[in-house]
């Protein structure tokens, strides 16, 4: 296994437009978190999957941000009417057992609005 | 609200000597804390664990405290190396979410 994998790794779109990333977790993992991260700040938690179960969606930052992990394998993470506001880092992570253990991070997909 | 503090400032050392990087938190009380290592244009890479019950934790060159009165951690690095040159993120969890520092960069000249 090679670790978390996302695509694609830029995505340049224009304003308005709807994007759509994919995360591919560690594959024994049971976890699956979506993080935003803007230059100079940390990972912004976004939601997070207990296999297929999104547990916690609250903190998605707008009804325009929605994500999905039909069978409990990989992730979606759809923007759609993109802002310029919503460029940034988006960061997939994925964890085995329970909250407190470690996160591996994926390399991120940089999305650029114009 | 929720507030995690880390040096905004790069930190600057000279190979060889102990780096410490310190993590302020207020209006939270974690259960455990986590450190990460970031490198520019890639994703954040796990270090060490602490939970709130545990004083001290060591791995290898890496050292982390955990004072839940003071509420601080400390987080170092001995025998600094060139190598060691980055963004280091400390992140509180309770549930089953993290809320990370800004991070702070370490530097280490030869």
């Amino acid at each position: 296994d090679t670790g978390v994998s996302q695509n694609p790794r830029h995505k340049i779109t224009k304003r308005g437009q709807n994007v759509t990333f994919r995360c591919d977790p560690i594959s024994e993992h049971n976890r699956l978190y979506w993080y935003r991260q803007t230059l100079g700040q940390g990972p912004e938690f976004l939601t997070y999957f207990q296999n297929e179960a999104q547990l916690e969606k609250s903190r998605l930052l707008s009804d325009r941000f929605s994500a999905e992990r039909p069978k409990g394998s990989f992730s979606t993470l759809e923007i759609q009417r993109t802002e310029q506001g919503d460029s940034a880092m988006y960061l997939c992570a994925s964890s085995l057992g329970a909250g407190g253990n470690e996160q591996y991070f994926g390399p991120g997909t940089r999305l650029t609005v114009t | 609200s929720q507030k995690i503090e880390q040096n905004s400032e790069a930190l600057n050392i000279q190979e060889g000597k102990t780096a410490t990087l310190t993590c302020n938190y207020t209006n939270y009380s974690p259960a455990y804390l986590q450190w990460y290592r970031q490198d520019p244009g890639r994703g954040p890479v796990f270090l060490l664990l602490i939970r709130e019950n545990e004083k001290e934790k060591r791995k290898e060159r890496l050292k982390v405290t955990f004072d839940t009165t003071l509420k601080q951690s400390l987080f170092h690095i001995t025998a600094s190396q060139p190598a060691d040159s980055a963004t280091y993120l400390c992140a509180l969890g309770g549930d089953s979410t993290l809320t990370f520092g800004k991070g702070t960069m370490l530097l280490v000249s030869p």
